[in-house]
This record gives C-alpha cells, sequence and structure tokens, in this order.
C-alpha cells in the first residue's frame, strides 16, 4: 500500500518567508509525529498529533512554528518568518493503533533558507 | 528528558565482516528500541527493534541487544554486505511516544 507521503520534496525559501510542508500519514493512522533533521544529526522531536488533537508540541524550537491536523488526515507544519537555522530536512511519521510503536516515516521536505 | 548516545559515529569494515553500533539511553522509561537505517536522501527504514522485556532479537543477519540494567542496546550485522553502507541511527521511545534518535553511525562496507 501507499507510504507517507510528504510534500514538497524540495523548498528554498528566502529568510522571512513563510512555509507550508504538508504530510499525508497511511491511511488509518491515527497518530502523526513530526521531526526536524539538521544535516548529519539524528531526527528530533517536533511535535505529536493522535487524531486531530495535537497532544504535544513541546520540541517546536519557537513560536514560528505551527502544526496542524484539523481532520485527524492530513497534517501541514508551517514555519513563518524562516531563518537560516530552520534549513533542515523535516520529516513525518505515522502509526496504526494496532502497532502504536512503529513508526512509519516519509521521505521529508528538505528546506533550504536562503 | 530522554538523552540518547551513539557510537561510533563512523565505522569501516571489510565486506563479510561484523559490524557493531551501541547505544546508551538514561531514561528508564523508556521501553521500546528501534533501529533505522537511512540511505543518502532516503526515508528511515525500520531495520529491526527490541522491546524492554526481551534481551535480544535477531533477525537473518541483524542481531539486537538490550541491557536494561546498564541501560544499553546494541545493532550487531554480521557478514557485511555493501549494499549495508548506509547512516544507522538508534532511538528509544516509551511506547506510543516520540522518539529520541542517536546521532547517527555512517557505516561504510569495503567491497
Amino acid at each position: 500500500g501507499a507510504g507517507v507521503s510528504q510534500s514538497p520534496r524540495y523548498k528554498v525559501a528566502k529568510r522571512g518567508q513563510d512555509v507550508a510542508l504538508r504530510c499525508d500519514p497511511i491511511s488509518g493512522h491515527v497518530s502523526l509525529f513530526w521531526y526536524q533533521q539538521a544535516l548529519g544529526q539524528g531526527p528530533e522531536f517536533l511535535t505529536y498529533f493522535q487524531n486531530e488533537a495535537q497532544l504535544d508540541k513541546s520540541g517546536l524550537p519557537s513560536d514560528r512554528f505551527f502544526a496542524e491536523r484539523p481532520e485527524g488526515s492530513v497534517s501541514t507544519l508551517k514555519i513563518q518568518r524562516t531563518q537560516q537555522e530552520d534549513s533542515a530536512v523535516y520529516l513525518c511519521a505515522s502509526s496504526s493503533p494496532q502497532t502504536p510503536d512503529t513508526q512509519y516515516f516519509g521521505p521529508g521536505t528538505r528546506l533550504t533558507v536562503l | 528528558g530522554e538523552n540518547v548516545e551513539q557510537h561510533p559515529s563512523t565505522l569501516s569494515v571489510q565486506e563479510g565482516d561484523s559490524a557493531v553500533i551501541k547505544c546508551t539511553y538514561s531514561d528508564s522509561a523508556s521501553n521500546y528500541f528501534p533501529w533505522y537505517k537511512q540511505e543518502l536522501g532516503k526515508r528511515p527504514q525500520l531495520i529491526i527493534d527490541i522491546r524492554s522485556n526481551v534481551g535480544e532479537k535477531k533477525d537473518q543477519r541483524i542481531a539486537v541487544t538490550l541491557n536494561k540494567t546498564a541501560k544499553h542496546f546494541s545493532l550487531h550485522i554480521t557478514e557485511t554486505q555493501p549494499e549495508d553502507s548506509a547512516v544507522y541511527f538508534c532511538a528509544a521511545a516509551n511506547t506510543g511516544n516520540q522518539f529520541y534518535f542517536g546521532t547517527g553511525t555512517s557505516l561504510t562496507v569495503i567491497p
């Protein structure tokens, strides 16, 4: 079946621009996670949804970062007034209620802020 | 919060040799320990995982061991092949919650 998909795959933004990154989880997956992966580093947790409820946003680095999942399916990560330090790969992962431990990752969106 | 450390950061082995990657974690509440393989520009792929009620798990050439008392877990790859070359990440989690990843090990298998 289809895996987790993300769009766009690559995004170049000028400093100060707003960006929106989309994640389509696997159908039926209740939990959705966003991670930020800097070059040469492991993914770092940003935020977590269970259905449409954002249960944990403790990893969001600043109030410029905002995530939503209004219908409990597709999720959007929005970054306002992008800064160079926001350059990273943004990964989305989802898991099913039957196997909540197993997270399936999307291909990521590589964001470059100039 | 949880802190996961991973060593070594780079590892080169001859084809056919074994590779071992080690991780430590800090939070005794963590009970799930997955390992992901990430090829350049690709998504992380789960290769094996272990839960805290198990000490060892094996899947063909890959095995993982867990020492809960010492808060150590390790990935063992035997009979390495060039296609095993990638970055490997360990992670620790409390069931259903976010993963805390190590910093990754870049494995190169030399033909």
